[in-house]
């Protein structure tokens, strides 16, 4: 157990809908990662939150967005989505400060599925 | 050409076999270099994490890193089929606040 928590473990839906994806980090971890992994394409870094703010964005949708909270969950909101959305979505936390080194540590991901 | 490049498999080894999992990659900035271990449908879970070259020894487990070539490596000694797992490599620029850049995975199966 990394102590990186999402939920919901599953997900599905149909085209066209919203979703929301929830991540807890670690205690004392104050980034969090947002990956897509799907078969074809490998896990893909989608966009990177530090201490509220966002620090880095990889190859994220326009449909997608996430944000960080003050307690430092992350949230990934998924609209209007389509078929070649249905993925592995995965959150990772990292301390990502003083000299600490950095690794990412995953939980244990939402399968999404749309219809 | 992909920034880091990864043999798939599947790679099917006897137990108690040596295996030997490679990556290539192209960005000579990456300075920190890591493995995953990911069971069918779970997250991935990190074995190693290493600087810079030179090697690095955690149990069964040894990760090499030769900048020069830019190749990467895990060995597993003595596998076990509890070993049987996609493994992936990743790296990145700095020690962290910078997106990790992963490979496409190995399948492994270690066979009893």
């Amino acid at each position: 157990d990394s102590g990186v928590t999402q939920t919901p473990k599953h997900l599905i839906t149909a085209t066209g809908q919203r979703v929301t994806l929830r991540c807890s980090p670690r205690s004392g971890d104050l980034s969090v990662y947002w990956y897509q992994q799907s078969l074809d394409q490998g896990l893909q870094f989608l966009i990177q939150y530090y201490n509220g703010e966002e620090r880095a964005k990889g190859n994220i949708l326009e449909r997608f967005s996430a944000q960080q909270f003050p307690d430092l969950h992350s949230e990934l909101n998924l609209s209007s989505l389509e078929l070649g959305d249905s993925a592995l979505y995965f959150c990772a936390s990292s301390v990502d400060s003083g000299r600490a080194q950095g690794e990412q540590f995953f939980g244990p991901g939402t399968r999404l599925t749309v219809l | 050409q992909k920034e880091v490049e990864q043999d798939p498999g599947p790679l099917s080894v006897p137990e108690g076999a040596i295996v030997s999992l490679n990556c290539t990659y192209s960005n000579s900035a990456f300075q920190y270099f890591m493995w995953y271990r990911q069971y069918s449908r779970k997250g991935p879970e990190l074995l190693m994490y290493t600087y810079s070259s030179g090697n690095k020894e955690d149990g069964r487990f040894t990760a090499q890193v030769d900048k020069s070539s830019k190749y990467i490596s895990l060995f597993i000694r003595d596998s076990q089929p509890s070993d049987s797992a996609t493994y992936l490599c990743a790296m990145s620029p700095r020690n962290y606040g910078q997106n990790f850049v992963f490979g496409p995975g190995t399948r492994l199966s270690v066979l009893p």
